[in-house]
């Protein structure tokens, strides 16, 4: 079965610095996609950016980005000039491509973001 | 907000209540979901039904039962909870349940069972 750790339950960052937060998988399968969802407090869960393993090149969205090592199955969040509204719990997912699999979620990590 | 709509948003139940949770999409999506989000936990997958149809039941125990009348709704009764049913229940939707759809999220139900 696939698994997903967050190593880290906790970070933090000074306003406009930025962060990385770090995910790693475990899978036999060579075809899948891997999601970053972003959970602010009290507020629905979203998804901030997708990468599918077949693409070589990092998935980016305006300040966020991944670093995907598909050999290393590590897929790691970084978020760049950091804003108070980037607080929340950061999920990574993994899912298989084939057939309709269930994501497979990490514990997360809070990211608290300081003025 | 993203469409996806829970009520009610915290919920308190004795072991003996039944109660129903409830959510709606305006997406036009055919696939919907339940997730159960514990402390310091993994989001757990409950159910996932697609076209009304249920096709995932996750090993959950019979004192959790949803329904599903039409695509845009979906129920999650509950009866004879345990106090280690407390959690964050979480309502998602998707076009349809393959994997690269995005999943689109309600705000939860905050569950808390005396």
């Amino acid at each position: 079965a696939q698994t997903v750790t967050q190593s880290q339950p906790e970070m933090s960052v000074q306003e406009a610095e930025t962060v990385t937060l770090s995910c790693t998988y475990d899978t036999s399968e060579s075809d899948y996609y891997l999601f970053w969802y972003k959970q602010p407090p009290s507020r629905q869960m979203i998804l901030v950016i997708r990468q599918e393993a077949y693409k070589q090149q990092n998935a980016t969205e305006n300040r966020f980005s991944v670093n995907f090592q598909k050999a290393a199955k590590s897929f790691s969040l970084k978020i760049s000039d950091s804003q108070l509204g980037d607080a929340a719990m950061y999920f990574c997912a993994y899912r298989s491509r084939s057939g309709n699999t269930p994501l497979v979620f990490g514990k997360g990590t809070r990211l608290s973001v300081i003025a | 907000e993203t469409g996806v709509t829970q009520t009610p948003r915290h919920l308190v139940m004795g072991m003996t209540n039944k109660k129903s949770l409830k959510c709606e999409q305006h997406l036009g999506h055919n696939a919907m979901y339940w997730y159960k989000q514990s402390a310091k936990k993994p989001l757990e997958l409950m159910f996932v039904y697609n076209f009304k149809e249920q096709t995932e039941n996750n090993s959950v125990p019979s004192r959790f039962s949803p329904e599903c009348p039409n695509s845009s709704h979906l129920f999650l009764h509950l009866h004879t909870l345990q106090p280690e049913d407390s959690a964050l229940y979480l309502c998602a939707s998707s076009l349809d349940p393959s994997s690269y759809n995005e999943q689109f999220f309600g705000p939860g139900t905050r569950l808390t069972v005396l």
